[in-house]
């Protein structure tokens, strides 16, 4: 079975500084991996997602992830952190095959201090 | 733009009146979804189609029920609301198992 797992439920950076959501999976087979942004009231945005190509995947807005197996792990980075970039943000693993119930982990609330 | 897009963006209803959301897309995918979501929570599934296939989570209250009278359009039911519905609910879509599902912006309900 697949499970995702974010590791901190709220990080505080300051403007400028780096940012860093830490995402790990499990899986029994080799899953295609998504982050999301979702602001106050809005829907859920996709910034990037690996598919089993690059392991390096850039996004939008200036964020990547490195898919890294022997970890099992599929952190979010950014070098600058943006007062814009406060938010919720999800990984998500896909479904396992012949199914379409993708896995959600609980969620990473971003501040983001001026 | 090709999107998915929730009707209202807000919904006020009284406890036990039914109402109903909608979500239609233009991105002609197969599969679509309704999520519930609650303050500072991940969404957490209700149910999806594939086409007209219908799959409902095991745990999905049997106050919540759905249609989709075409690939276009979805709907979800609520047919005599609890203040414990008071949430989030989002639509998405997705083209194949592995690629990413795409959201709309949600109706937020809220009980009166």
């Amino acid at each position: 079975a697949q499970s995702v797992t974010q590791l901190d439920s709220h990080v505080s950076v300051s403007e400028g500084t780096p940012v860093l959501l830490r995402c790990n999976y499990s899986s029994s087979y080799s899953p295609s991996l998504f982050w999301y942004v979702q602001h106050p009231n809005k829907g859920l945005q996709l910034l990037l997602k690996y598919t089993s190509a690059a392991t390096l995947v850039k996004g939008i807005n200036g964020f990547e992830a490195e898919f890294k197996k022997s970890e099992t792990s599929f952190h979010l980075t950014k070098p600058s952190a943006h007062m814009s970039d406060a938010a919720e943000y999800f990984c998500v693993v896909s479904p396992t095959s012949g199914t379409y119930k993708y896995i959600f982990g609980t969620g990473t609330r971003l501040k983001v201090l001026a | 733009d090709a999107m998915v897009i929730q009707n209202p963006r807000y919904q006020v209803t009284q406890f036990g009146k039914p109402v109903t959301l909608s979500c239609s897309q233009t991105l002609n995918h197969n599969v679509m979804y309704w999520y519930q979501q609650k303050s500072s929570q991940a969404p957490k599934l209700l149910f999806h189609y594939y086409d007209k296939d219908f799959n409902n989570e095991a745990d999905t209250p049997d106050n919540f029920q759905s249609r989709r009278p075409n690939t276009s359009f979805c709907f979800l039911d609520i047919r005599s609301p609890g203040l414990g519905d008071a949430a989030m609910y989002l639509c998405a879509t997705v083209g194949g198992s592995n690629q990413p599902q795409h959201f709309g912006d949600g109706t937020r309900l809220s009980i009166l």
